[in-house]
């Protein structure tokens, strides 16, 4: 149980056009998703919240017009970068969190790599 | 504010212990353990809820110190397959459900 799949796992764009990746939560229901940010050899930062029916809560320094996340049901949140910049090449995870009894914890897919020429 | 993990890197031989740090300076809610393997996403490994709580499975396991705010992982009789980075997430009662990252450790070990 708790898979979470990630769509594409790896894009090319050129500058200025825009990229959809969708995250899944394949087993479980996830009212809350998670959009992180991962450079190489450094830590995940987290981007915004997507919450199921309502707009997502983005962290400070995060736009929220460049990076839209639609979260429409409760197995499928989106994130679209929209006019792309070579700056915005990076590895994109999302994660699903999944709530049970004993304990709630997030489960990551195997993320996007974006490279924006 | 992200918890500190230490060491930044270990390299091991088959079979040796290790011992991973995660301290915070905020109060903690509970502490989340992950494994990421190079170009893959993090893998979950435990979460632990309650001060003074101790969890494992297989020679993986872990400890949350709430008064002092910190949790230590532990990797007993390493194999291969356990390098990676480790990451500890950490979350605050009122983070609701929000993850901090620490910086990650890089855990090798060698034949």
């Amino acid at each position: 149980g708790a898979v979470v799949s990630q769509h594409p796992s790896w894009v090319i764009c050129k500058s200025g056009t825009s990229v959809k990746i969708e995250c899944r939560s394949l087993d479980f229901q996830a009212t809350t998703m998670f959009w992180y940010r991962q450079f190489p050899k450094q830590s995940l930062m987290l981007m915004a919240t997507s919450n199921e029916g309502s707009k997502a809560t983005y962290e400070q320094g995060v736009e929220k017009d460049k990076f839209l996340i639609n979260h429409a049901s409760l197995t499928l949140s989106t994130l679209t970068v929209t006019s792309a910049h070579p700056e915005d090449s990076s590895f994109y995870i999302c994660s699903a969190r999944w709530d049970t009894q004993d304990q709630e914890t997030q489960y990551f897919g195997p993320g996007t790599r974006l490279l924006v020429l | 504010q992200q918890p500190v993990q230490s060491p930044q890197a270990v390299i091991l031989r088959e079979g040796e212990d290790a011992v991973i740090n995660c301290s915070s300076s905020k109060a903690l809610y509970s502490v989340h353990w992950y494994r990421q393997k190079h170009g893959e996403a993090p893998v979950f490994l435990m979460i632990l809820l309650k001060g003074g709580e101790q969890k494992g499975h297989d020679k993986i396991s872990a400890s949350f110190n709430e008064k002092k705010q910190q949790s230590s992982l532990y990797l007993t009789a390493s194999q291969l397959s356990y390098s990676g980075t480790y990451f500890c997430g950490t979350e605050r009662g009122t983070s609701y459900g929000k993850l901090t990252f620490g910086q990650g450790t890089i855990l090798t070990v060698h034949p």
